[in-house]
Order: structure tokens, then sequence, then C-alpha cells
């Protein structure tokens, strides 16, 4: 089946410093999706990437969707303190009907002030 | 305010109890899902439904049922037939083909 795989699992930095997480999936995607869960909380929807080579940004956090739509990344630029949480990226394979994501387990990222 | 309601937050049981875990949403969503969360292993599929009265067995289904009777509600039974039932579950719904799930608060369950 479908496999997704995240790294790295965990990522600790100083504030100020960059961030980066790698997802890359066993099967072509239709699209990816990128969540965050702060420590206790749920996971929230942040972004979705549907197109090959498709990049986007929100303030901080730049998202990539590559060329053969298998891998992305989501890179944060010069981290806070609000940034902790875990970085889920998901994935919808390509074709059928099948709308369900396979999660990846996760990049853990703590900021030390 | 739209969302999805999971009840209770936190749930004790004895083993070999079933117990049923309760999902609400008002966001007029179609599809629905009910998934896993283990320390370090990320997300698991339990079961979903993409519309009322229909659902299918996810990635980890055995030891658990659902049922799908209204498009606001899929609760989650879990069975003494699960062998490690002690874990936080979350629900989460999406409109089918417009992306971003929206999930619940979670239930964490504690099984003695």
């Amino acid at each position: 089946g479908q496999q997704v795989m995240q790294i790295p699992q965990y990522q600790h930095v100083q504030e100020g410093e960059d961030f980066t997480t790698y997802c890359n999936s066993s099967t072509t995607l239709s699209n990816i999706q990128w969540y965050k869960q702060r420590p206790g909380g749920h996971p929230v929807f942040l972004i979705q990437l549907v197109k090959s080579g498709e990049v986007k940004k929100q303030k901080r956090l730049t998202f990539q969707f590559g060329e053969a739509k298998k891998n992305s990344s989501l890179h944060i630029t010069a981290t806070q303190t609000t940034d902790v949480g875990t970085y889920f990226c998901a994935g919808e394979s390509s074709g059928g009907s099948n709308y369900k994501l396979t999660f990846g387990k996760g990049t853990l990222l703590t900021v030390n002030p | 305010d739209g969302g999805i309601t999971q009840s209770p937050k936190y749930l004790f049981r004895k083993e070999g109890q079933n117990v049923t875990l309760s999902c609400e949403q008002n966001l007029n969503h179609d599809a629905m899902y009910w998934y896993r969360q283990d320390p370090g292993q990320g997300l698991r599929l339990i079961y979903y439904s993409q519309i009322v009265n229909d659902f299918q067995k996810g990635d980890i289904a055995e030891g658990y049922s659902v049922s799908r009777e209204k498009k606001e509600s899929f609760p989650l039974t879990v069975t003494s037939a699960q062998k490690n039932p002690t874990a936080f579950y979350l629900c989460a719904s999406d409109r089918t083909g417009f992306g971003g799930y929206t999930f619940g608060s979670g239930t964490r369950l504690t099984v003695v």
C-alpha cells in the first residue's frame, strides 16, 4: 500500500533558526496536505498542494511539491516559539475514487527561546 | 461556529468492555474519518465514510466498528477484540474533493 515517509522525526532549533521537514511518498500523489498539531492538541490543516512543482507561502512558511509529485517539503524561516508542534504531511494517491489520506509520522519541532 | 465535537475528552474503561466514542459535525461535510494516534506513529486510519449508510475499513479496522446513520454523526465502537485500545482517537471530516480535513479535539481512551 501507499507509504509516506517523513524526516526528520525530531528537530530542535534555537529561536530564529530555520527549519525544514521533508516528505516522500512511495507512489505518485494527486495532492499533498500539511497539518500542524500543537502539544496536547489536534491536527490543524495548513495547506494543500496540487500542481507539480508548486510553491506556496504562508508568512514564514514555504511549502513545495516536487516535480514528480512524490515529495514535498515545509520550510519555516526564523522560527518562533509559537512554531512548536508536530508537522504532518498527508498524501492522497492519484487515480481511483479513494479519497483517504495517508499521513506521515510527523516531525516534532521544539524551539529554544 | 461550525466544527467537530468529540466526546468525551478522556475515557477510562476496564479491559473486556466495549466503548463508543462520539463524533458529531455541523459543517455539512460528506466524508468523515476515524484515526488512531499513538506516540511516534503518526495518524492511522481506522474507518471512513463518504456518504450516509456507507463506510469502508481503513488500515487498522480490526477490533473496531462504526455506523453512519446520519450525515452529522459517525460514532466509533472500540470492542473487546481490539488488543491495544489505549490511544488518542481523532475524528475528522471534509467536503469530498475540496481538500483539508477538519479534526475534532480527540478522545484519549485508557483501558485498564
